[in-house]
């Protein structure tokens, strides 16, 4: 059974870079697409982008100038960066897994993000 | 971008109702819109996939039904474990986007 889980700081200060990395456990990293996704505290989902196996990649245009994702197959990692942080980056983060009919069925817990001094 | 709109926003019902919730989207997206619960402090789980499939494991008192740009997601008799947050997501084009949600309490 496929796992997420979810790694990184906490807290991030403001304009600096938000980092958390997304480990993929009893399953293989290849042959799918890996997404972030983002709720702040009681608001809605909003999807941040996608990254498949191979490293191609699709941002929301929304946050594209200041995000960039990884995968690193060897660890069963992927990863986001989002530079430029600023408080309406705060939220909890989800990893999730995308099927080839383009639903997410797998997620990770989720990380809280906070973005203060 | 695809706007995805939801109603209502919330609602209050008893165990046994009959729940609908309703979405609808900014443009035509076939029947690329997927259903997800989220229980507070949880993450989302798929409930519905294609507009009308229901994942498995997923009881059958869920059902989805909609094409096009409008979408519905009933729960034929809530049960306790029902009360929560219902999203829909667009898979049509990107970015994927998802309605503001419709949150289910108890009456």
């Amino acid at each position: 059974q496929v796992q997420l889980q979810e790694s990184g700081p906490g807290l991030v200060k403001p304009s600096e870079t938000l980092s958390l990395t997304c480990t993929v456990s009893g399953g293989s990293i290849s042959r799918y697409y890996w997404s972030w996704v983002r709720q702040p505290a009681g608001k809605g989902l909003e999807w941040i982008g996608r990254i498949y196996s191979s490293g191609t990649t699709n941002y929301n245009p929304s946050l594209r100038s200041r995000v960039t994702m990884s995968v690193d197959t060897s660890k069963n990692q992927f990863s986001l960066k989002l530079n430029s942080a600023t408080a309406a980056d705060t939220a909890v983060y989800y990893c999730c897994r995308v099927t080839d009919r383009a639903y997410m069925d797998v997620w990770g817990i989720g990380t809280t993000v906070t973005v203060s001094s | 971008d695809i706007q995805m709109t939801q109603s209502p926003s919330s609602l209050s019902a008893s165990v046994g109702d009959r729940v609908t919730i309703t979405c609808q989207a900014s443009q035509d997206i076939g029947k690329n819109l997927n259903w997800y619960q989220q229980k507070p402090g949880k993450a989302p789980e798929l409930l519905i996939y294609d507009a009308s499939n229901l994942q498995t494991g997923v009881p059958s008192r869920f059902s989805g039904s909609g094409s096009d740009t409008d979408f519905t997601l009933t729960i034929s008799s809530l049960q306790p474990e029902d009360f929560a947050t219902y999203h829909c997501q667009q898979y049509d084009n990107l970015p994927r986007t998802f309605g503001p949600g419709t949150k289910v309490d108890f009456k």
